[in-house]
Formats: C-alpha cells, sequence, structure tokens
C-alpha cells in the first residue's frame, strides 16, 4: 500500500519567515509527487515533480524532490497571511495511476 | 468559469437517510474521482469512473456508491450515512488516468454534515 508521511502536521510562523515542509513516500513503482494548497474549499495545484534534484519554482514557492531519500520539500520564502494553508503531498505510482494523499501540514502564518 | 463544480457546498442530512452529493464538469476529462476528507486526515479515495469504468478501492465502504450517467457529471450516493461519513467530499477529474502537469483538477468540495 502506498504511503505519504508529512511533516509537521502543524506550523506557526511569523510573516516574512522561510518555512520548509517535508513530504516523504513508500510507493510501488513510483511515478511522480505533487504539492497541492488547500485553503476552505479545494486543493489547489502547486508542483509536480517527477525527476530528482531538479528543483521547481513558481514566485516565493519551490519544490525539489529527492529520489533517493523518498522525500520532498515545499519551501515558501518571505511569508505572507495568504500563505497560511494546508499544503498536500500526493504521490502517483505508475502503476493504478491514482494520487494517494498525505495527512498535510497546517501553516499559520501571522502578521 | 468553474471547470468542475460540487453541489451543494453544505449538505446536512440525518442519520440513516440516503444523500446524493453532484459533480460536473466542463473539462471533457475522462477520469472522475470521489475523495473523502475528514478532518486533520489526507483525502482517501472511494472511487473512480474511467469514463464508463467503474473503479471501487478496496475498503470502500458498501454504503457509497457512485453514477456517471455522462461525461460530464457523476453522483455520490450514500445509502444510510453515518455519523462517521461526515466530511468533505472532493471530487476531482483528470484527462487521463495518470496526471498531466497540472494535476487532478478538484472542485470545491462538498461538506457533509449527519444529525
Amino acid at each position: 500500500e502506498d504511503k505519504v508521511v508529512q511533516s509537521p502536521l502543524s506550523l506557526v510562523v511569523h510573516e516574512g519567515d522561510t518555512v520548509t515542509l517535508n513530504c516523504s513516500y513508500e510507493v510501488t513503482n513510483f511515478r511522480s509527487l505533487l504539492w497541492y494548497k488547500q485553503e476552505k474549499k479545494a486543493p489547489t495545484f502547486l508542483f509536480m515533480l517527477t525527476s530528482s534534484g531538479i528543483e521547481k519554482k513558481s514566485g516565493r514557492l519551490s519544490s525539489i524532490l529527492d529520489k533517493k531519500e523518498l522525500s520532498s520539500i515545499l519551501n515558501i520564502t518571505a511569508t505572507q497571511t495568504g500563505d497560511s494553508a494546508i499544503y498536500l503531498c500526493a504521490v502517483m505510482n505508475s502503476g493504478y495511476s491514482t494520487l494517494t494523499f498525505g495527512k498535510g501540514t497546517m501553516l499559520l502564518v501571522s502578521p | 468559469d468553474a471547470m468542475v463544480i460540487q453541489n451543494p457546498r453544505y449538505q446536512v442530512t440525518q442519520f440513516g437517510k440516503p444523500v446524493t452529493l453532484s459533480c460536473s464538469q466542463t473539462l471533457n476529462h475522462n477520469v472522475m474521482y470521489w475523495y473523502q476528507q475528514k478532518s486533520s486526515q489526507a483525502p482517501k479515495l472511494l472511487f473512480h469512473y474511467y469514463d464508463k469504468d467503474f473503479n471501487n478501492e478496496a475498503d470502500t465502504p458498501d454504503n457509497f456508491q457512485s453514477r456517471r450517467p455522462n461525461t460530464s457529471f457523476c453522483f455520490l450516493d450514500i445509502r444510510s450515512p453515518g455519523l462517521g461519513d461526515a466530511a468533505m467530499y472532493l471530487c476531482a477529474t483528470s484527462r487521463e488516468l495518470g496526471v498531466s502537469n497540472y494535476g487532478y483538477t478538484f472542485g470545491s468540495g462538498t461538506r457533509l454534515t449527519v444529525v
């Protein structure tokens, strides 16, 4: 059974801080890892990672995959209150082709 | 502009009273998924349709059923809701099994309360 573990489960930071969220996985025939941001509604897509060591970047957010360590990190620099959300990590295996999610990291950015 | 639409956003149902949640999409995607997300838990896949082919997860209770009458619509039927079925239900779509560069497209979810 595929498994995704995220840490920390929750995190409180001050505006302007930099945060690093972690995701580790066990999956048969890994295909890709995805990060989503979930506010009080649907998860919205952030990144998809398939290759180890290649950083994906979007504004203040960046993410990288380490296939050797079976993990990924999501970095947010210069955090803003609008970054407060649950960040979900999900993995897909090449066989079943559906996503398995972690429990998420709840991030709260205080002004 | 909404592409995956779930109705209603909030649903209150009585213990044991059948309830149906709906999902529609304007993306013409082949695959539609239903996830259950309880408080502080990971979204859990219940089932998915590839076109008209229904795929049930092994641990999805029999109490949960689904219908996909056409490409655009997919329904989640809970035959006899229990208190433990209170959750956010997320519908998602993808063009094919697996993901494109943009992952799944999610609806806004329906939050189900059972009283």
